[in-house]
C-alpha cells in the first residue's frame, strides 16, 4: 500500500535553513505531484507548494515564493522541502501529501519543524 | 483568491446524532474540485471525500457529501466515537493551487 515516510523533528535558530524529506512507497512515484501542507499550532491546514516528480515542474504558494524549494530524488523516490530564513512563526508541523484526481489522498505522517532563539 | 468559510466553528453532537458541516466558496467552484478531510489531534489529515460527494476508500458511508454553486456540506449521519475530530474542506484552485477552510470541530456534548 501506499506510504509517504518523513524525516524527523528538527530545531533550528531563527535564520536558518531546514530541509524535510518524503520518501514515497507502495506506487510508481513520478506517476503523482507531492504538495507540502503545514499546520501551525492551533491553526487549519496551510498549503506551501507542489512538484511533479516526473518532469520537476513547481508550484509555489505566493507567501513562500523566494524561500521555499521543492526537489525530488526519482530514484530513491523521495521528495524534499527546505524553507529558509526561518522565524519563529514557521514553528509547525509539516505534512507532506500524495495529489490524485483533485485531492490529497495520502499523506506523511507530519514534521514537526520548531524555530526558537 | 477564492475563500472558504465553514460552519460552525464547533458543533457539540451526542453519539448517534446527526452532524451537519457547512463550507461556503466565496466564488462559485466546480464540484469536482472540493474535497473534506479529517483530522485528529497530532495526526496527518485524512481524506473522506472529494469531488464533493465521492467517498475515498475505506470510508464508512454514514459519511457523505453534497453541493454546488458556493454551498457544499459533510453529513455524518450517525456520530460514532471515533468521528470526534476537526473537518476542514479543500479546494483545487487556479490562482492557488490549494486553499483549505479554517475548520469545524465536532466534539462531545
Amino acid at each position: 500500500q501506499v506510504h509517504l515516510v518523513q524525516s524527523g523533528s528538527e530545531v533550528k535558530k531563527p535564520g536558518a535553513s531546514v530541509k524535510v524529506s518524503c520518501k514515497a512507497s507502495g506506487y510508481t512515484f513520478t506517476n503523482y505531484g507531492v504538495n507540502w501542507v503545514r499546520q501551525a499550532p492551533g491553526q487549519g491546514p496551510e498549503w506551501m507548494g507542489w512538484i511533479s516528480p516526473f518532469n520537476g515542474n513547481t508550484d509555489y504558494a505566493q507567501k513562500f515564493q523566494g524561500r521555499v524549494t521543492l526537489t525530488t530524488e526519482t530514484s530513491t523516490s523521495t521528495a524534499y522541502m527546505e524553507l529558509r530564513s526561518l522565524r519563529s512563526d514557521d514553528t509547525a508541523l509539516y505534512f507532506c501529501a500524495r495529489e490524485r484526481a483533485y485531492s490529497l489522498d495520502h499523506w506523511g505522517q507530519g514534521s514537526l519543524v520548531a524555530v526558537s532563539s | 483568491e477564492i475563500v472558504l468559510t465553514q460552519s460552525p466553528g464547533t458543533l457539540s453532537l451526542s453519539p448517534g446524532e446527526r452532524a451537519t458541516l457547512s463550507c461556503r466558496a466565496s466564488q462559485s467552484v466546480s464540484t469536482t474540485y472540493l474535497a473534506w478531510y479529517q483530522q485528529k489531534p497530532g495526526q496527518a489529515p485524512r481524506l473522506l471525500i472529494s469531488g464533493t460527494s465521492s467517498r475515498a476508500t475505506g470510508i464508512p458511508d454514514r459519511f457523505s457529501g453534497s453541493g454546488s454553486g458556493t454551498d457544499f456540506t459533510l453529513t455524518i449521519s450517525r456520530v460514532e466515537p471515533e468521528d470526534f475530530a476537526v473537518y476542514c474542506c479543500q479546494l483545487f484552485g487556479t490562482s492557488t493551487r490549494w486553499t483549505f477552510g479554517q475548520g469545524t470541530k465536532v466534539e462531545i456534548k
